[in-house]
């Protein structure tokens, strides 16, 4: 299967505490993305790393791409209660339109 | 900007009644995708288009379901005749560039009876 596979599939963790999460897949990629779903919401777009990126930043989030060992993991600095949601890695593939989603981690920040 | 439209919200049907899910993608977005997201079989593509035109079904799941987009404004994905086995939350996105950054709608929530 060409889906990403996401771990952990649940964390838990401290707010102010920083919160990573790791994406693995097996096949050549375009470009991998990152996306937040609150609960009973569409997923919004976080971030995209292209194949040729090694690491990528956006406010709190730090997104690290290696294509050697086809993972990308997703760090969140600092968290705060509102990040909690689940988080999805996409990965687009050359020659095609199609994303394929990853099966998700999901987040809670205690405060 | 008003994102990805999608209508309705919620929809509660019985088994073997006609579903019809509605979509308006982003102003100049010529990729539009269908998404049913459950909690066993997570996030699945049903289908996506580009330029109007059906790319990629093969995540349909049968011949009850079926999608057009008519014109650049517009998408439905319908399923006839519904089953319980259906109830899930089904989203529209879209992207102004293939493979780039796509925008979701809220979806809709489905229940069949």
């Amino acid at each position: 299967s060409q889906q990403g596979e996401e771990d952990p599939q649940a964390l838990s963790i401290q707010e102010g505490e920083n919160a990573t999460m790791n994406c693995s897949y097996k096949t050549s990629i375009n470009n991998l993305q990152w996306y937040r779903q609150n609960s009973g919401r569409g997923l919004v777009h976080l971030i995209l790393i292209r194949s040729n990126e090694r690491e990528k930043h956006s406010g709190r989030l730090r997104v690290t791409l290696d294509t050697s060992k086809k993972s990308s993991s997703l760090l969140i600095t600092a968290s705060r209660a509102a990040d909690t949601a689940s988080y999805f890695c996409a990965l687009t593939t050359s020659g095609t339109y199609k994303y394929i989603f990853g099966t998700g981690t999901r987040l809670k920040v205690l405060a | 900007d008003a994102g990805v439209i999608q209508s309705p919200r919620h929809e509660v049907t019985e088994m073997g009644q006609e579903v019809t899910l509605r979509c308006k993608p982003i102003s100049g977005h010529n990729s539009l995708f269908w998404y049913r997201q459950t909690m066993m079989r997570g996030l699945e593509l049903l289908i996506y288009f580009n330029n109007n035109v059906p790319i990629d079904d093969s995540g349909m799941p049968e011949d009850r379901f079926s999608a057009k987009m008519p014109n650049a404004s517009f998408s439905t994905l319908k399923i006839q005749p519904s089953e319980p086995r259906d109830s899930a939350v089904y989203f529209c996105a879209s992207s102004g560039t293939p493979g780039e950054t796509q925008y979701f709608g809220p979806g809709t929530r489905l229940l069949v009876l």
